[in-house]
């Protein structure tokens, strides 16, 4: 079945240092969705990329969708405390999300 | 105020028990869904449900049982048979189905004694 793996697992950095994390799909997507869990919480939805090669940015954060559509990549741009939490890819465009393995993203102020 | 509630927060139970877990949203979306949880760990598909009175197993059913008798309603039975139960359950909604946007609500933390 498809497969959705996302690297590093687990990064942890100092406040103001860059930070990306990395999504690949075993299959071609539809889109790709990227979602935040804050510890204790629950996914909420950040953004969706469906256009092959697109580039979105939301303040610090920078999403891409690679050209073959299998690939995706969150960057943060001078990390904060708040942005603490672990980041998961979704896979889109069956019948259900599929969700990548997730990075947890720990900052030290 | 739209959006899914889940309920209990914390819900304790004993071995062998059956447990069901509410699930309700009320942003008239088709498709539900239910995911499991462990400590560190990523989301993994229990059940889901495109449309009422309908539902498809997702890649760890076993032990789990849904109905979908309304719209709004989604909730999950943690059965007896369930071997490791103890986990953070999430429900999550979405206008339609096939990979749209899913909103989550805030989960339930199941402890099986």
């Amino acid at each position: 079945g498809q497969q959705v793996m996302q690297i590093p697992q687990y990064q942890h950095v100092q406040e103001g240092e860059d930070f990306t994390t990395y999504c690949n799909s075993s299959t071609t997507l539809s889109n790709i969705q990227w979602y935040k869990q804050r510890p204790g919480g629950h996914p909420v939805f950040l953004i969706q990329l469906v256009k092959s090669g697109e580039v979105k940015k939301q303040k610090r954060l920078t999403f891409q969708f690679g050209e073959a559509k299998k690939n995706s990549s969150l960057h943060i741009t001078a990390t904060q405390t708040t942005d603490v939490g672990t980041y998961f890819c979704a896979g889109g465009g069956f019948q259900k999300l599929v969700f990548g393995t997730g990075t947890r993203l720990l900052v030290s102020p | 105020d739209g959006g899914i509630t889940q309920s209990p927060k914390y819900l304790f139970r004993k071995e062998g028990q059956n447990v069901t877990l509410s699930c309700e949203q009320n942003l008239n979306h088709d498709a539900m869904y239910w995911y499991r949880q462990d400590p560190g760990q990523g989301l993994r598909l229990i059940y889901y449900s495109q449309i009422v009175n309908d539902f498809q197993k997702g890649d760890i059913a076993e032990g789990y049982s849904v109905s979908r008798e309304k719209k709004e309603s989604f909730p999950l039975t943690v059965t007896s048979a369930q071997k490791n139960p103890t986990a953070f359950y999430l429900c999550a909604s979405s206008p339609r189905p096939s990979g749209e946007t899913q909103y989550f609500g805030p989960g339930t933390r199941l402890l099986v004694l």
